[in-house]
């Protein structure tokens, strides 16, 4: 069955502070993972995109991890700051024609002053 | 600006009532699509369209309608069939140029009162 998972669901850190979300998934035949930011009430934003042949991608303080193997990415975020409170999702498509997307439930990060 | 409008932000329902939510995009994508959020799940599929007059059943389609008449335009109506429509409700496109990456509107809040 395809999943994502993601953990932690929810955590707090403070201001300055650097923190790494973690994301499994099971979807096959892979084709590539995102990483999103959604503040609350808000839309998703894209991060990142990666594919299955690379293992970083970086976008300011965000950068993203992939492990095709393992089935693993991280997201780590560098020097938090009080904007970067959102949810966070992880999001794995698969290569089946239709470009099937299975979302994660996302990690709720609270930086606090 | 180009990028997903959804209207109306907020929405109350009766019971019983049908409720149309609109999703006009001006990027010139040809898929479009319908998530539901709920607190604490992931995105949820309701239903998507890869071409004008043409769409298919998501995950949970079931108490809900859409059409495509217009590229540009993909409306949602939440029926009185749908038992539990209180949810934050995310129009999304993808274009064959946009590297697979999936945007999203701003989201609707619907609530049945």
């Amino acid at each position: 069955k395809n999943q994502v998972e993601q953990s932690p669901q929810s955590l707090i850190i403070l201001e300055g502070k650097n923190c790494t979300l973690q994301c499994n998934y099971t979807v096959s035949p892979f084709s590539n993972l995102r990483w999103y930011k959604q503040d609350t009430g808000r839309g998703p934003v894209s991060l990142t995109i990666m594919t299955f042949s690379e293992n970083t991608k970086s976008n300011g303080r965000y950068t993203a991890t992939l492990d095709a193997d393992t089935k693993q990415s991280s997201l780590h975020i560098t020097a938090s700051q009080l904007s970067d409170s959102a949810s966070y999702i992880c999001v794995v498509s698969a290569n089946t024609g239709g470009f099937k997307t299975i979302f994660g439930a996302g990690t709720r990060l609270f930086v606090k002053a | 600006d180009g990028g997903i409008t959804q209207s109306p932000k907020y929405l109350f329902r009766k019971e019983g009532q049908n409720v149309t939510l609109s999703c006009e995009q001006n990027l010139n994508h040809d898929a479009m699509y319908w998530y539901r959020q709920d607190p604490g799940q992931g995105l949820r599929l309701i239903y998507y369209s890869q071409i004008v007059n043409d769409f298919q059943k998501g995950d949970i389609a079931e108490g809900y309608s859409v059409s495509r008449e217009k590229k540009e335009s993909f409306p949602l109506t939440v029926t009185s069939a749908q038992k539990n429509p209180t949810a934050f409700y995310l129009c999304a496109s993808r274009g064959a140029l946009s590297g697979n990456t999936i945007y999203f509107g701003e989201g609707s809040w619907l609530t049945v009162v």
